[in-house]
């Protein structure tokens, strides 16, 4: 079955600094991949997802990430944090039924330090 | 600007309750899905609908129904709510074929 890991549960970083957060799944065949971010008391907005092709995707709000078939990861970077980013990030794997199912990850929630 | 909206934001019941949480989506989706949000567990799917009147369980069922008897709205009950079911509730929609969930902005319900 689908899987996905987010192994930190909470990052802190200084405003300006770089940013990487990571994600590892599970699948069988190539994966779609999407991050989430959760600002307070919202619901969901997507950033960027990965389908297929080019392994280095572009986001919304200056994130990307990187598709790595051979470590099953997709993990989430930025060059320069603002204090704007702190919230919650969700890694989610679609289920590649016909119903479209996401299966998320726990989270990271991401502070930002002056 | 489209949307996805959940009638209330924040909601207290009592145990034993039957509870209501309803969902609209103005964007014409086949597809709409119903989230549970813990500290810790992430989100994890309770039901979803791939059509009108259509419905089928996600990994934590028990406890809860749906009904979708409009395209634009999906409908989350506890039958009896207890305290294990405070929590945050999210509704996502998308088309079908599509992974490009729309969610909304939730409804915090405390079960006491």
């Amino acid at each position: 079955a689908q899987s996905v890991t987010q192994p930190d549960i909470h990052i802190t970083v200084s405003e300006g600094a770089s940013l990487e957060l990571r994600c590892n799944y599970s699948y069988g065949a190539t994966p779609y991949l999407f991050w989430y971010v959760q600002s307070p008391g919202q619901g969901l907005q997507l950033l960027l997802k990965y389908f297929s092709g080019d392994t280095l995707v572009q986001g919304i709000k200056g994130f990307e990430a990187e598709f790595k078939r051979s470590q099953s990861s997709f993990n989430l970077r930025k060059p320069s944090v603002h204090w704007s980013d702190a919230a919650e990030y969700f890694c989610a794997v679609g289920d590649g039924g016909a119903t479209n199912k996401l299966i998320f990850g726990t989270g990271t929630l991401l502070a930002v330090q002056p | 600007d489209v949307k996805v909206t959940q009638s209330s934001r924040y909601l207290v019941k009592r145990t034993g309750e039957k509870v209501f949480l309803e969902c609209v989506q103005d964007m014409d989706h086949e597809n709409m899905f119903w989230y549970r949000q813990d500290p810790g567990l992430g989100l994890r799917l309770i039901y979803f609908s791939y059509d009108v009147k259509m419905k089928e369980k996600g990994d934590i069922p028990e406890g809860y129904s749906v009904s979708r008897e409009k395209k634009e709205r999906f409908s989350l009950i506890l039958e009896s709510a207890s305290t294990n079911q405070t929590s945050m509730y999210l509704c996502a929609s998308t088309r079908a074929g599509a992974y490009g969930y729309t969610f909304g902005s939730g409804t915090r319900l405390t079960v006491v």
